[in-house]
């Protein structure tokens, strides 16, 4: 019954290589995010999805690329890995009641990936 | 843009002392807060949070946070901490009425609990 999950866990792949992030949300929330969390510990938006919808695209590489299937799934696909890429990746979901946005984060477990 | 400070990016307490964990935001609007808490190798799991009302929010194992809009600041304290209080807290602000500009999170503050 886990809320927000996603896969894999830990993904170790070579650089130049392409690797997909999976994401489900069982909330019933309608508003997903991927953030980035760097060796520090700081936490950086890069993409937000509302209903399908694109709605934040922060300064990141086109190598990466979301994709928002459904309102309960948003995966992440990054293309042509370079060592800087090496981070955990968090997916979150929140609900937005009209205009009014009043719904905390709710975060997956993170996928630790590691490019060598 | 909104921006949240974290004055202390470690805080060493011993058990069963008392913690405060400073946030300061520099929004002047109004503005939601909340605070998560990160333990190794998981997700963050939300602690508390204000949206309005009363400026003393009360959240999970034992923290409380103090809204202080004057001094944009929310604080997070706990009377007494326990070794598996030890992990990474991140205090965050969302724009109501900005869509799609939301969650700004501060740096995080390293709290670790000593025997």
């Amino acid at each position: 019954d886990t809320a927000v999950s996603q896969t894999p866990k830990y993904l170790v792949t070579q650089m130049g290589n392409d690797k997909s992030i999976k994401c489900e949300q069982n909330l019933g929330h309608d508003t997903m995010y991927w953030y980035k969390q760097d060796s520090k510990k700081f936490l950086k938006i890069m993409f937000s999805y509302n209903n399908k919808e694109l709605i934040i695209n922060e300064t990141v590489p086109n190598r990466f690329s979301p994709k928002s299937p459904d309102k309960a799934h948003l995966n992440l696909h990054i293309n042509s890995l370079e060592l800087g890429d090496s981070a955990v990746y968090f997916c979150a979901s929140s609900l937005w009641t009209g205009e009014i946005h009043n719904s905390p984060l709710h975060f997956g477990n993170g996928t630790r990936l590691t490019v060598t | 843009a909104q921006s949240v400070t974290q004055l202390d990016s470690q805080v060493p307490v011993f058990e069963e002392a008392p913690v405060e964990l400073r946030c300061n935001y520099s929004s002047s609007v109004s503005v939601y807060l909340f605070w998560y808490v990160q333990y190794p190798n998981q997700g963050l799991q939300l602690l508390l949070k204000y949206l309005s009302g009363s400026t003393l929010v009360k959240g999970i194992n034992g923290f409380e946070a103090e809204f202080n809009k004057s001094q944009t600041s929310f604080h997070l304290r706990k009377p007494s901490v326990h070794i598996s209080d030890t992990a990474e807290y991140f205090c965050a602000v969302s724009d109501p009425d900005n869509y799609g500009q939301n969650f700004v999170f501060g740096p995080g503050t390293r709290l670790s609990v000593l025997p």
